[in-house]
């Protein structure tokens, strides 16, 4: 149980072009999901967390108009990088969290999405 | 809110328990101590999440003293497959504020 996925696993795109990357939760419902980014070698650094019907909040530093977040349902965050230039590469990682007892009640990580802006 | 403190790096040699401690010395009350493992280019995954004293699962113990200011994860019998970055995590229960560590490198060898 408590599997978070993320599509795509890696993506490739012009500088100036918009990405777009799915986080789900699979069995479980997830009031809560966090944005990572993580460099080389480095930890991961949050972004923004972003609750189920209700705006996301973002870490200091981190542009909303840039990193457009969306959690629409209990089961789907989207990250969507707009107008993407070579510095915005890096890995981005999803997690999951439920709230309450049982499965979710920790965060649970996706996979991750590798993207390379050209 | 908990900063972490964690060792850079570890090594160990296979079939050996490592313990790999973090300090949390502003850990509040409300805050739980969780442990992920993460391989290159994949997400973190979870191992073990406890509050105080010890918690153990299939794959490791937690040990946390009664001051709550640090706390230990204990791997027993590593393999090569156990090298990793080991991340502690301090917040509370529902990740309000959390503290994600600078991760410990374990390198495990033959």
């Amino acid at each position: 149980g408590a599997v978070v996925s993320q599509h795509p696993s890696w993506v490739i795109c012009k500088s100036g072009t918009s990405v777009k990357i799915e986080c789900r939760s699979l069995d479980f419902q997830a009031t809560t999901m966090f944005w990572y980014r993580q460099f080389p070698k480095q930890s991961l650094m949050l972004m923004a967390t972003s609750n189920e019907g209700s705006k996301a909040t973002y870490e200091q530093g981190v542009e909303k108009d840039k990193f457009l977040i969306n959690h629409a349902s209990l089961t789907l965050s989207t990250l969507t990088v707009t107008s993407a230039h070579p510095e915005d590469s890096s890995f981005y990682i999803c997690s999951a969290h439920g709230g309450g007892g049982g499965a979710g009640e920790t965060q649970y990580f996706g996979p991750g999405t590798r993207l390379l802006v050209l | 809110l908990a900063k972490t403190t964690q060792p850079i790096s570890m090594d160990s040699y296979e079939g050996q328990e490592v313990n790999i401690t973090c300090s949390h010395n502003n850990i509040a009350t409300n805050d739980y101590i969780t442990w992920y493992q993460q391989f290159p280019s994949q997400g973190p995954r979870f191992i073990i999440q406890g509050y105080k004293t010890k918690v153990t699962n299939e794959v490791a113990s937690l040990f946390i003293p009664a001051d709550r200011k640090s706390s230990t994860l204990s791997l027993p019998r590593v393999s090569l497959s156990d090298t990793a970055v080991y991340y502690c995590l301090v917040g509370d229960y529902n990740f309000n504020k959390f503290y994600f560590g600078s991760g410990t490198k374990l390198n495990v060898k033959p």
